[in-house]
């Protein structure tokens, strides 16, 4: 069945640190992929997006990610967090060249202590 | 660009009666506006998919007769809540589509006593 995994249900990072949230999905081919922030009380705003080409993607805010094929991943990263990064992150996916119906993981919340 | 509202952004009403949640996207026109329901620390749940003068699609559990849907013109989609129960109460977010994206709502917070 098609999936999409995000393992770490918390994360608590130090300001400054580095992060790394993981995404992986179950799917027959390489789905639209997508990270999206959600405040408390607040809709989502999206981060980064990957259709295809450049498996690094940039994205807003200074995030990052990098699909991994072989691994059927999307792992979500950013070199040093801020304390205004404290939100709920979702990964997403649409099968590519369906009718855009997203599918999110179930998120990870990321704590950051100052 | 891309933006969405929807309003009204919190409700409180009565167990019984109706309630109407506007989805508008501003600045472009969307065939196709999904409702989603997201309960406390859990993910969005994809309540059903509207398509711009047809009949909206709902998702297997939800009831359709409850969560009246129209999308009437190519910039707005409503969600009516109808004869509201506290079971009921939760975040509704929109979201409208263009090309391969989705572009979301703020949300609206229904509490129903």
């Amino acid at each position: 069945a098609q999936s999409v995994t995000q393992p770490d249900i918390h994360i608590t990072v130090s300001e400054g640190a580095s992060l790394e949230l993981r995404c992986n999905y179950s799917y027959g081919a390489t789905p639209y992929l997508f990270w999206y922030v959600q405040s408390p009380g607040q809709g989502l705003q999206l981060l980064l997006k990957y259709f295809s080409g450049d498996t690094l993607v940039q994205g807003i805010k200074g995030f990052e990610a990098e699909f991994k094929r072989s691994q059927s991943s999307f792992n979500l990263r950013k070199p040093s967090v801020h304390w205004s990064d404290a939100a709920e992150y979702f990964c997403a996916v649409v099968p590519s060249g369906s009718a855009r119906q997203l599918t999110f993981g179930s998120g990870t919340q990321l704590t950051v202590l100052p | 660009g891309a933006v969405v509202s929807q309003h009204p952004s919190w409700v409180i009403c009565k167990s019984g009666t109706s309630v109407k949640i506007e989805c508008r996207s501003l600045d472009f026109q969307a065939t196709t506006m999904f409702w989603y329901r997201q309960f406390p620390k859990q993910s969005l749940m994809l309540m059903a998919t509207s398509n711009e003068g047809s009949k909206a699609t709902y998702e297997q559990g939800v009831e359709k007769d409850k969560f009246l849907i129209n999308h009437a013109s190519l910039t707005l989609s409503t969600l009516t809540v109808t004869s509201a129960h506290p079971e009921d109460s939760s975040f509704y977010i929109c979201s409208a589509s263009s090309s391969h994206e989705q572009y979301f709502g703020p949300g609206t917070r229904l509490t129903v006593t």
